[in-house]
């Protein structure tokens, strides 16, 4: 079975300090591994994506993501953390030949600090 | 472009109680998913539509919860009857065919079963 597990489930940090959550996942091939921000009381929006192609995945509003195939890890960064970016974080997985079903970490809430 | 369109935002019921959800996905978007996202937790897939057809409903607690999308284009979810545990955010998200990688989500309907 796939799985994906976030390893914080609250990291805080102060406004203009870099941003790190963690995400392991497992699976038995290499899937698809995604970024999801979800701000209160909005929908899900797409963050980043990998998709077997580069290794270091950019995002949207300075994010980025690392696939680590060894580590199993896909690790959410961003060098300067910004107010706006108070959110819940998810990170998702969809397994090769899994049609378009994501499965999705418990979360990580992240809190920026003024 | 307009967006998922979820109605109503929020519901509350009694136990025993029956509610429906309706989505309406972006116009020409022909899969459309149900996610259930439990308090803390990250939302779990419950039922995939490709146009009116299902294309997984293997965690679909089929005994309470239905879902149809008769024409192709907007989807309603029933829980009959509900139960306390069924308290949470049901996410409706659509993508523009089943192996495209990006779903856009609506804002979800809150239940709370009391």
């Amino acid at each position: 079975a796939q799985s994906v597990t976030q390893l914080d489930s609250h990291v805080s940090v102060s406004e203009g300090t870099p941003v790190l959550l963690r995400c392991n996942y497992s699976s038995s091939y290499s899937p698809s591994l995604f970024w999801y921000v979800q701000h209160p009381n909005k929908g899900l929006q797409l963050l980043l994506k990998y998709t077997s192609a580069a290794t270091l995945v950019k995002g949207i509003n300075g994010f980025e993501a690392e696939f680590k195939k060894s580590e199993t890890s896909f690790h959410l960064t961003k060098p300067s953390a910004h107010m706006s970016d108070a959110a819940e974080y998810f990170c998702v997985v969809r397994p090769l030949n899994a049609g378009n079903m994501l499965t999705f970490g418990g979360g990580t809430r992240l809190m920026v600090k003024p | 472009e307009a967006g998922v369109a979820q109605s109503p935002r929020y519901k509350i019921i009694e136990k025993r109680q029956s509610v429906a959800f309706w989505c309406n996905p972006i116009s020409g978007h022909a899969t459309l998913y149900w996610y259930q996202q439990i308090l803390g937790q990250g939302p779990k897939l419950l039922i995939q539509f490709q146009n009116n057809g299902v294309v997984d409903d293997s965690q679909l607690p089929k005994d309470r919860f239905s879902a149809e999308r008769l024409k192709g284009v907007d989807s309603t979810l029933k829980i009959q009857p509900a139960k306390l545990e069924d308290s949470a955010v049901y996410l409706c998200a659509s993508s523009l065919e089943l192996s495209t990688y990006e779903q856009y989500f609506g804002p979800g309907t809150r239940l709370t079963v009391t």
